[in-house]
């Protein structure tokens, strides 16, 4: 079936470092891809999407470019900061398992903890 | 902005006992989820609901796990007959239409014991 992968976590980074959090997929079909982002105690929120190949989505400095050559839909962020600190989780939305519905198919989480 | 709200935040339950975690999803959404996470494991899909029917259901949403939305604002997910292994983080999402993102509750933390 469709899944996601994520580089494994923790990933500790010092302030104004560069940041890639790898993620790779297995689907059928074309899916629309997503980075959703979990702070502290809070809930998920969308950071960014991309629905098609080669679309880039972007957010708060953040990028992911879906490559459909390599299934891939890597997170970077050029400098980062102390406030990014939080899980970053890759998603897709299945074609095929209810794709019409819009249920998402999420990856592990990769945690990201940034040092002043 | 709109959010999406869950309570309780936290739900301590004896195993076998029934609990119920409630949502109240954006007013004008039509779409709405319910999601788990084990901890240290994957966010999984478990329900959607459109038009006041399941649409979709995934292997974990067995007949011990029922959802309803009783009167046009909360959106619940009832759990028969706890198990240990049902606690998890549940997280309640919601969206307008099918090109829309959802939109995320902060999640309820359930522990049996």
């Amino acid at each position: 079936g469709d899944s996601v992968t994520q580089m494994e976590g923790p990933v500790t980074l010092s302030e104004e470092a560069f940041l890639t959090i790898n993620c790779t997929y297995t689907a059928t079909g074309y899916p629309s891809l997503f980075w959703y982002v979990q702070y502290p105690g809070e809930g998920l929120q969308l950071l960014l999407k991309a629905t098609k190949a080669d679309d880039k989505g972007s957010n708060k400095g953040f990028e992911a470019t879906y490559r459909k050559e390599t299934t891939s839909f890597h997170l970077e962020k050029g400098s980062v900061q102390v406030s990014d600190s939080a899980v970053y989780f890759c998603a897709l939305i299945s074609m095929n398992y209810g794709g019409s519905q819009g249920n998402l198919i999420f990856g592990k989480g990769t945690k990201l903890s940034v040092k002043p | 902005e709109p959010e999406v709200t869950q309570t309780p935040s936290h739900q301590v339950t004896q195993m076998g006992q029934e609990v119920i975690l409630r949502c109240v999803p954006i007013s004008n959404h039509l779409y709405f989820y319910w999601y788990r996470q084990i901890l240290g494991q994957k966010v999984e899909f478990l329900v959607s609901f459109y038009n006041n029917e399941i649409s979709e259901k995934s292997e974990i949403f067995d007949d011990q796990f029922s959802v309803e939305r009783p009167d046009g604002s909360n959106f619940t997910l009832k759990i028969r007959s706890t198990k240990l292994e049902d606690s998890a983080m549940y997280f309640c999402a919601s969206r307008y239409s099918s090109n829309q993102p959802q939109h995320f509750g902060d999640g309820t933390r359930l522990s049996i014991l």
